[in-house]
């Protein structure tokens, strides 16, 4: 089975412009997660979507928000980026909410 | 809310070492993940821990949940090279089931 793929890989952004990152989970998984991963906060929990809809949400401004499709892709976007955003942009798939993370490699997103 | 704390926060070890990192928890493991990350890219699922006194073993790699002390460790035997990188112990728990994730261990192999 082929595993979770993120697009794209790398970003570069100006601050107050907007993006969206996208996630393909592996065929079969309905959740999906995002995290933001930086050296001084280390992983922290963005949402959780499972079959469309939104389960868990971290604490991040409302500038964050995702969507999951019925096919299970799952898409987040920023808008209003800050420098402060810059961050790896991890997307995580499992079975159910309850299951096994499986993690993507990826978006390395760096604002200016 | 649950904290975990893993120590050390680095590790440098010469190649063929054996090597111990730990997780202890601030409130009792119902269960644990032990997850490998290369510097930038995604985590790698290692293990998964779901009651005490139970130990995994993956090729050099072996770990343990030792309920009573709210700790789980991971033992590297004869470590390499490939095994460089930052380990990350992560419980899920709480009514919401949200993962909690240890800070990490960044682990040197010099070969």
């Amino acid at each position: 089975k082929a595993g979770v793929t993120q697009t794209p890989r790398y970003l570069i952004k100006t601050r107050g412009q907007q993006v969206t990152l996208s996630c393909s989970p592996i065929s079969g998984h309905r959740s999906v997660s995002w995290y933001q991963q930086t050296p001084g906060q280390g992983l922290q929990f963005l949402f959780e979507y499972f079959s469309e809809t939104q389960r868990n949400k971290g604490n991040f401004p409302g500038r964050f928000s995702g969507r999951q499709f019925s096919n299970s892709r799952s898409e987040m976007n920023v808008s209003t980026l800050e420098l402060g955003d810059s961050a790896l942009y991890l997307c995580a798939s499992s079975l159910g909410d309850t299951d096994t993370q499986y993690f993507g490699p990826g978006t390395r997103l760096t604002v200016l | 809310s649950q904290e975990l704390e893993q120590s050390p926060q680095s590790l440098i070890v010469q190649e063929g070492k054996n090597l111990t990192i730990n997780c202890t928890s601030s409130k009792t493991l119902y269960g644990l993940y032990w997850y490998k990350q290369k510097y930038g890219e995604g985590l790698i699922f290692l293990m998964m821990l779901q009651k005490g006194g139970e130990e995994k073993s993956h090729e050099k790699i072996t770990a343990k949940l030792d309920e009573k002390k709210q700790q789980s460790s991971l033992h590297i035997t004869a470590s390499q090279p490939s095994h460089a990188g930052i380990y990350l112990c992560i419980v899920r728990g709480g009514s919401n089931y949200k993962l909690t994730f240890g800070k990490g261990t960044l682990l040197t192999v010099n070969p």
